[in-house]
């Protein structure tokens, strides 16, 4: 059974389109997060979310904006899709009673925005 | 401002050797380190974590040291295999419960 999973593994899209990318994890973890990857793969965090308290990055703009409907999931919406935002996306989970916080990571959602 | 650096973006090494990735950091003072493994195509793994207390920390063939003083962690896989092959990211968390900074990573080719 998977245990962090994503939806679409694959999204390519138009420069001001709205889409959204599922994540849901099985594992009974209370944090999940969402990572953007790059082209130079560096990993950066965009958002973690525990116990319905969103913990937001600066530097991401609010076109992005996750949706958590329960503790095993958690979506993300993006509005005005740009260029720039191509990228593969991760969703994470973690239980926030393990010292050190280790993360599962799903398999990622490759955008293209054209 | 802060900053994380992994050795190499690439290093080779032959089969049965060890291999040696270093992740280094400034303006940082992390309580936890952790090493991931990334596959192309996939998501990162977890392989061990060590915290600000320990010096280090082993599992199977890999081997994480921690040294506070000099801003560094060393990752090595003793005996390593063409499987070993794969991207190593180190992971900084400040304190229990904050988020995790990534490095850029070490993309590891283990040749037969």
């Amino acid at each position: 059974d998977t245990a962090v999973s994503q939806t679409p593994k694959y999204l390519v899209t138009q420069m001001g389109n709205d889409k959204s990318i599922k994540c849901e994890q099985n594992l009974g973890h209370d944090t999940m997060y969402w990572y953007k990857q790059d082209s130079k793969k560096f990993l950066k965090i965009m958002f973690s979310y525990n116990n319905k308290e969103l913990i937001i990055n600066e530097t991401v703009p609010n076109r992005f904006s996750p949706k958590s409907p329960d503790k095993a999931h958690l979506n993300l919406h993006i509005n005005s899709l740009e260029l720039g935002d191509s990228a593969v996306y991760f969703c994470a989970s973690s239980h926030t009673g393990t010292s050190g916080t280790e993360q599962y990571f799903g398999p990622g959602t490759r955008l293209t925005v054209t | 401002s802060q900053k994380i650096e992994q050795n190499s973006e690439a290093l080779n090494i032959q089969e049965g050797k060890t291999a040696t990735l270093t992740c280094n950091y400034t303006n940082y003072s992390p309580a936890y380190l952790q090493w991931y493994r990334q596959d192309p195509g996939r998501g990162p793994v977890f392989l061990l974590l060590i915290r600000e207390n320990e010096k280090e920390k082993r599992k199977e063939r890999l081997k994480v040291t921690f040294d506070t003083t000099l801003k560094q962690s060393l990752f090595h896989i003793t005996a390593s295999q063409p499987a070993d092959s794969a991207t190593y990211l180190c992971a900084l968390q400040r304190s229990y419960g904050q988020n995790f900074v990534f490095g850029p990573g070490t993309r590891l080719s283990v040749l037969p």
